[in-house]
């Protein structure tokens, strides 16, 4: 099973900072990488796929970026409703798999 | 509008059997893979199964393999999870999800069925 790691665990922020959490996997997944966010008692919602490509309706402020095994997403301009937790997906073998999430936090 | 809306979860006892439901609506259906992704109490996501859109090829996570079964009816825009041989580990929100899809991503998410399996 490809083996999905992020970091950080957790992180803590001001509304307006630019962020980025890294997620690195155990084998190259080309770009077949997914980035979701996560509220509270909420479905995770889906903000990148292909490493890059932004979901429609997903504001411009997240951006995704990396191929093979590293790859990064980017909030520039956090915004108040942006605090949550994200997670990466592999979508290159089954079973797919998830980092353990990155729980992102007002400072 | 893409809707997904799961049912059928509960209590249940180690070793009993439940089947989740997902109806879906705002879109075709039998034109999309579907999966069921869980997440246990207060930890992150896991992949649980996949099925094709017509059914012919299926997939799951090794934790799940003999006891939980997919299954799909395109005529009723329903997605079904029947979970036998339950266990304590199985304990979670279970989410209905279109995919994989674009990049074998996850585009569209049920609001979850919470399944709790304790004596």
């Amino acid at each position: 099973d490809i083996q999905m790691t992020q970091s950080p665990s957790s992180l803590s922020a001001s509304v307006g900072d630019r962020l980025t959490i890294t997620c690195r996997a155990s084998q190259s997944i080309n770009s077949y990488l997914n980035w979701y966010q996560q509220k509270p008692g909420k479905a995770p919602k889906l903000l990148i796929y292909a490493a890059s490509s932004l979901q429609s309706g997903v504001p411009s402020r997240f951006s995704g970026s990396g191929s093979g095994t590293d790859f990064t997403l980017t909030i520039s301009g956090l915004q108040p409703e942006d605090f949550a937790t994200y997670y990466c997906q592999q979508s290159y073998s089954t079973p797919y798999t998830f980092g353990q999430g990155t729980n992102l936090e007002i400072k | 509008e893409v809707q997904l809306v799961e049912s059928g979860g509960g209590l249940v006892q180690p070793g009993g059997s439940l089947r989740l439901s997902c109806a879906a609506s705002g879109f075709t259906f039998s034109s999309y893979w579907m999966s069921w992704v869980r997440q246990a109490p207060g930890k992150g996501l896991e992949w649980v199964a996949n099925i094709k859109q017509d059914g012919s090829e299926k997939a799951s996570v090794d934790s799940v393999k003999g006891r939980f079964i997919i299954s799909r009816d395109n005529a009723e825009n329903s997605l079904y999870l029947q979970m036998n041989s339950l266990r304590a580990e199985d304990t979670a929100v279970y989410y209905c999800a279109r995919g994989p899809a674009n990049w074998g991503s996850f585009d569209y998410w049920g609001q979850g069925t919470l399944v709790t399996v304790s004596s």
